[in-house]
């Protein structure tokens, strides 16, 4: 069935240091992917979204790219901030499911100032 | 009001009583959800409406009831609670139930089964 997968948190870094944060995903169908974050005591919110083969996400500093080949959507920032942390969720939407969404279980990053 | 609201923000309730958890959307969406959070598993999908007046399980349905009279509102029901219904529970919408299905989050519900 569907899965995603995405990298054991928490993961700690320095105010500007570079976040990766690995995705990967199986699907039936052609699936979108988005990246959903979550503050504390908040609902989640996408943060952003691909719809197909090598498209490229982006919202506040933050991109993935939509990886076919290595069924791929890792997160990226080039200089976090402390406002960063939060829960990530990498999630899928599968046509060839009905199109239900399905999250991975999130990775809760701690920037330290 | 603008988004999703879900009332009460949190609970504490004795196993056996039944409980209602509000939800209630001002988009006009036509798809509505309800997930539970719980530690090291992610958010799991209870049950969905993709428009008013039907209603579909998700992973994990027992337990829980649902009912979509209009667009706006989707309770969640917990007929007589359990001590493993003890979770944060999330409501969603989006305009479809078809991809891209990007959905809106309420802000959640803690709810605390004794």
């Amino acid at each position: 069935g569907d899965s995603v997968t995405q990298m054991e948190g928490p993961v700690t870094l320095s105010e500007e240091a570079f976040l990766t944060i690995n995705c990967t995903y199986t699907a039936t169908g052609y699936p979108s992917l988005f990246w959903y974050v979550q503050y504390p005591g908040e609902g989640l919110q996408l943060l952003l979204k691909a719809t197909k083969a090598d498209d490229k996400g982006s919202n506040k500093g933050f991109e993935a790219t939509y990886r076919k080949e290595t069924t791929s959507f890792h997160l990226e920032k080039g200089s976090v901030q402390v406002s960063d942390s939060a829960v990530y969720f990498c999630a899928l939407s599968d046509p060839g499911r009905d199109d239900k969404i399905i999250f991975g279980k999130g990775t809760r990053l701690h920037i330290l100032p | 009001i603008a988004g999703i609201t879900q009332a009460p923000t949190s609970q504490i309730l004795a196993a056996g009583r039944r409980m209602t958890l509000r939800c209630t959307q001002d988009m006009r969406h036509n798809a509505m959800y309800w997930y539970r959070q719980d530690l090291g598993l992610g958010l799991r999908l209870i049950h969905y409406s993709n428009t008013a007046g039907t209603t579909g399980k998700g992973e994990v349905p027992d337990g829980y009831s649902v009912s979509r009279a209009n667009t706006d509102d989707f309770p969640l029901t917990l007929a007589s609670a359990v001590p493993s219904q003890t979770s944060v529970y999330f409501c969603a919408s989006s305009a479809s139930d078809r991809a891209p299905n990007e959905q809106f989050f309420g802000p959640g519900t803690r709810l605390t089964v004794l």
